[in-house]
């Protein structure tokens, strides 16, 4: 089972739509999620973690926690061409486990929005 | 507020050859990791160094070096290479091993 999994895609949303990026990962133990957006030929940026179960807002964005079904998604509002990239979900492990600071990709969803 | 710098943008080698990557951390952090993103894959853990000590290895062999420098910068050191270590190498900072990452520009790693 890998640790971190995301459907690849492409995930195409129409501008305007919501898009709804999933992840899932193995160890129970794993304390924060972070969504980055990537780019073509860029580095990761960082666009929202979360440590609690829930929802939590930044503008256009919703991240989602559900630590019993260990699983993360990421919503994005009112999507703009400009959204287009792969979005990577890590985490990040558990502090039990011994300095376990590491973050874990998943391979990325790319995501096209259409205008 | 410097983010997170990298040095070299692109570098081209040959198999066998050794290389040096170097990396500034965003202004106030004092741990830096380090990852390997090969095409189309997500990045892949190589050693985080915090205290000028390696705190932490992911599944790279001994080839993959590093060391940290009293003012935070780092270094990735190579040796031996593979064609299978084309990459971009990318270069994470943060306030403390377990504070949030960011990444720098990565260096584009091309091996013939």
């Amino acid at each position: 089972q890998k640790e971190v999994e995301q459907n690849s895609g492409p995930l195409s949303v129409p501008e305007g739509a919501i898009a709804s990026l999933n992840c899932t990962y193995s160890d129970r133990g794993s304390q924060s999620f972070f969504w980055y957006r990537q780019y073509s030929g860029k580095s990761p940026e960082l666009i929202m973690f979360i440590y609690s179960n829930g929802d939590k807002e930044d503008g256009r964005f919703t991240a989602q926690l559900n630590k019993a079904s260990q699983y993360v998604s990421l919503l994005i509002r009112d999507s703009q061409p400009s959204d287009s990239a792969t979005y990577l979900c890590a985490v990040n492990g558990a502090e039990l486990r011994g300095s376990n600071y590491k973050l874990t990709f998943g391979k990325g969803t790319l995501l096209t929005v259409n205008p | 507020d410097a983010g997170v710098t990298q040095s070299p943008t692109h570098l081209i080698k040959t198999r066998g050859q050794q290389v040096t990557l170097r990396c500034s951390p965003k202004s106030g952090h004092d741990t830096v990791s380090w990852y390997q993103q090969a095409l189309g894959q997500g990045p892949q853990f190589i050693f985080q160094y915090y205290e000028e000590e390696e705190r932490q290895r992911g599944n790279f062999p001994d080839r993959f070096s590093g060391h940290q420098f009293p003012n935070y910068s780092s270094e990735l050191n190579v040796n031996a290479l593979l064609l299978g270590d084309s990459a971009l190498y990318l270069c994470a900072s943060s306030f403390g091993p377990s504070d949030t990452q960011y990444f720098g520009p990565g260096t584009r790693l091309t091996v013939l």
